[in-house]
């Protein structure tokens, strides 16, 4: 399997600028989310979706984030607008029900 | 007060030593117990998992669970410099995908 693939892989973009960020989840898993790693805050989770329903989007730290995911196979993190603080690197992971979240290899988002 | 405690490191040891990381939770609930392995510009992998307390073996690491400390380790034996990456905790109460993470120890194995 190709594991959990993210793109792009590098994003550098001006503030007030509208991002999207793009995950396909490992075939087969039913659970999807996406996380946000800083050095100030580690790794947070910002959505949960389960059979493509978001089930927890108490991590989405503003209106300005959305999250969805149209298909099992697709999801799409949107930042818009964006701004400075909001450069991190955001990661996809999936599973099969309580199994171990396997990860992408990340998306380095970087708002000047 | 965080509920899941790690010391950032870094944490510098000769190859071959034994290495130590430990986090420490406040939770009484968490009955699963994971880490993670992250190497620089890579998403975290899971290194071991564990439900409620013992010890797992697997290769060179041993995993932990003291639940009555609320404190779990990870042991790496024989210590390699392809081991040098950042160490995450990860836990959660009933289900897999509310984990609540550590902030990762940072682990350099120096040759």
């Amino acid at each position: 399997d190709a594991g959990v693939i993210q793109s792009p892989r590098h994003e550098v973009t001006e503030m007030g600028q509208e991002v999207t960020l793009r995950c396909k989840p490992i075939s087969g898993h039913n659970s999807l989310f996406w996380y946000r790693q800083t050095m100030m805050r580690g790794l947070e989770l910002l959505i949960y979706f389960n059979n493509n329903v978001p089930i927890d989007d108490s991590g989405m730290p503003e209106d300005r984030f959305s999250a969805k995911m149209p298909n099992a196979s697709f999801s799409t993190l949107k930042i818009q607008p964006s701004e400075p603080r909001d450069s991190a690197v955001y990661f996809c992971a999936s599973n099969e029900q309580t199994d171990t979240q396997y990860f992408g290899p990340g998306t380095r988002l970087t708002v000047l | 007060q965080k509920e899941v405690e790690q010391d950032p490191g870094p944490l510098s040891v000769p190859e071959g030593a034994i290495v130590s990381l430990n986090c420490t939770y406040s939770n009484s609930a968490f009955q699963y117990f994971m880490w993670y392995r992250q190497y620089s510009r890579k998403g975290p992998e899971l290194l071991m998992y564990t439900y409620s307390s013992g010890n797992k073996e697997d290769g060179r690491f041993t995993a932990q669970v003291d639940k009555s400390s609320k404190y779990i380790s990870l042991f790496i034996r024989d210590s390699q410099p392809s081991d040098s990456a950042t160490y995450l905790c990860a836990m959660s109460r009933n289900s897999n995908y509310q984990l609540i993470w550590g902030a990762g120890t940072k682990l350099i194995i120096k040759p």
